[in-house]
């Protein structure tokens, strides 16, 4: 079975920190993606990668930033939090090819509060 | 733009059938997908349709039109269980997805 990890389920910040949430896949996974998910507003695409080193800004990339220096590891920074980003934060992996039923994987998800 | 719809909540009855609608925008499209979210859970993968025509995996279905960017989940002899929000995603040609804002069905018994 594929497992998706993220390092907290739950996470509590002060305005104005630097928070990593850290992901990590064990199935060899090409792509990885963040989201935030929002009441009323569905699953957001912050970033997503499909290799080592690669990056792609999603719809709101906004105040985030990700690292992707392993296959398996994809980090999502929030260079300095704001209330604004409390949410819950999912991350994802798939295998990379585009012509097939390649789900994605979805972790248990970070609830982040920040204050 | 890559606007996905899908209504935002539903009701029905157990034992009844239910068909949640998706709309996006066709352009660059290369698959959609849907997906089951219990409450304070992930989403879980349902079903792929990349080519028209319905596809049926048990009590579920989907059906594909990419022609008229259309789509449905259909569930048949609903259980209690299958109250849940359920998710329409598209992926496009860069490979990456989005997601509709997802349609919470509620099953009554």
């Amino acid at each position: 079975d594929v497992k998706v990890t993220q390092s907290s389920r739950y996470l509590v910040k002060r305005t104005g920190e630097k928070v990593f949430l850290e992901c990590v896949q064990d199935m060899d996974h090409e792509n990885m993606f963040w989201y935030r998910q929002d009441p009323g507003l569905g699953l957001r695409l912050i970033y997503f990668s499909y290799d080592v080193k690669m990056k792609e800004k999603g719809d709101i990339p906004e105040g985030y930033s990700v690292s992707r220096e392993k296959k398996e590891r994809f980090s999502l920074i929030l260079e300095s939090a704001s209330t604004n980003q409390t949410s819950m934060y999912l991350c994802a992996s798939s295998l990379y090819p585009r012509d097939h039923d390649n789900e994605q994987f979805f972790g248990p998800g970070t609830r982040l509060t920040v204050l | 733009g890559q606007n996905i719809d899908q209504p935002t909540e539903m009701t029905a009855t157990e034992g009844a059938i239910v068909q949640i609608n998706c709309t996006y925008q066709t352009s660059g499209f290369n698959g959609l997908f849907w997906y089951q979210q219990h409450a304070g859970e992930a989403p879980t993968f349902l079903s792929y349709n990349v080519l028209d025509g319905l596809e049926e995996k048990g009590r579920f279905s989907s059906f594909l039109s990419r022609s008229k960017g259309y789509s449905y989940l259909l569930l048949k002899e609903l259980q209690m269980k299958d109250s849940a929000s359920y998710l329409c995603a598209v992926r496009w040609e860069r490979n990456d997805m989005r997601f509709g804002a997802g349609t919470r069905l509620t099953v009554k018994p």
